[in-house]
């Protein structure tokens, strides 16, 4: 059974750091794993997908990188702001077309 | 191009009643997955339909059931609700199972 960790629960920086998330999965024998933004009482809105054949992905001020072998993915943010405070999460399945295994999401909040 | 949408965004329920939810995929979508997430935590998986048919389910009961329809829009009902039904159920569309979408959720407070 997959299990996803997310460390740290809970995040308060001051605007400008640059931070980091982590993401550690149980079962490496993933397809992708995706990096979600969560609004409080909002959808999902997707930030990054990794293909399991990619080390990492960047999006503007994010990076995201995958170690299958070690199970564990991390999501860099530059530079944050405090419109970046928000809860992320990541995602993984197991296969393809399979349904999404989620962590329980880190809070992040930045302060200006 | 619309992404996916959800209705209704809130709604109010007393313990026993029914309820459905409805999901209009991204366009070009053809699978459709529900979950449901309880405060301050990571969404469950609830169930998947593709070609109109249930493909995957996860640990959820009977009460919770769904339909997709030929133009891919997708319906979660539960049935006799319990307080512990209450939370955000979203709905991702995809083709064929690759990269989820999400819509802006559905909040159902069950009293």
């Amino acid at each position: 059974k997959q299990e996803v960790t997310q460390i740290p629960a809970a995040l308060s920086v001051p605007e400008g750091e640059n931070l980091v998330l982590n993401c550690s999965f149980t079962d490496s024998a993933i397809y992708n794993l995706q990096w979600f933004r969560q609004d409080p009482g909002k959808g999902l809105t997707s930030l990054l997908l990794i293909q399991s054949s990619q080390r990492e992905q960047t999006s503007g001020r994010l990076n995201a990188s995958l170690d299958k072998s070690s199970g564990r993915s991390t999501l860099y943010i530059a530079a944050s702001q405090p419109g970046d405070s928000a809860t992320y999460l990541c995602a993984v399945p197991m296969e393809y077309g399979n349904k999404l295994v989620f962590g329980a999401g880190t809070i992040l909040r930045v302060k200006s | 191009d619309a992404g996916v949408t959800q209705s209704p965004t809130h709604l109010i329920k007393t313990r026993g009643q029914q309820v459905t939810l409805r999901c209009s995929p991204k366009s070009g979508h053809d699978t459709v997955s529900w979950y449901q997430q309880a405060l301050g935590q990571g969404p469950q998986f609830i169930f998947q339909y593709y070609e109109e048919e249930e493909r995957q389910r996860g640990n959820f009961p009977d009460r919770f059931s769904g339909h997709q329809f030929p133009n891919y829009s997708s319906e979660l009902n539960v049935n006799a609700l319990l307080l512990g039904d209450s939370a955000l159920y979203l709905c991702a569309s995809s083709l064929d199972g690759y990269e989820q979408y999400f819509g802006p959720g559905t909040r159902l407070t069950v009293t």
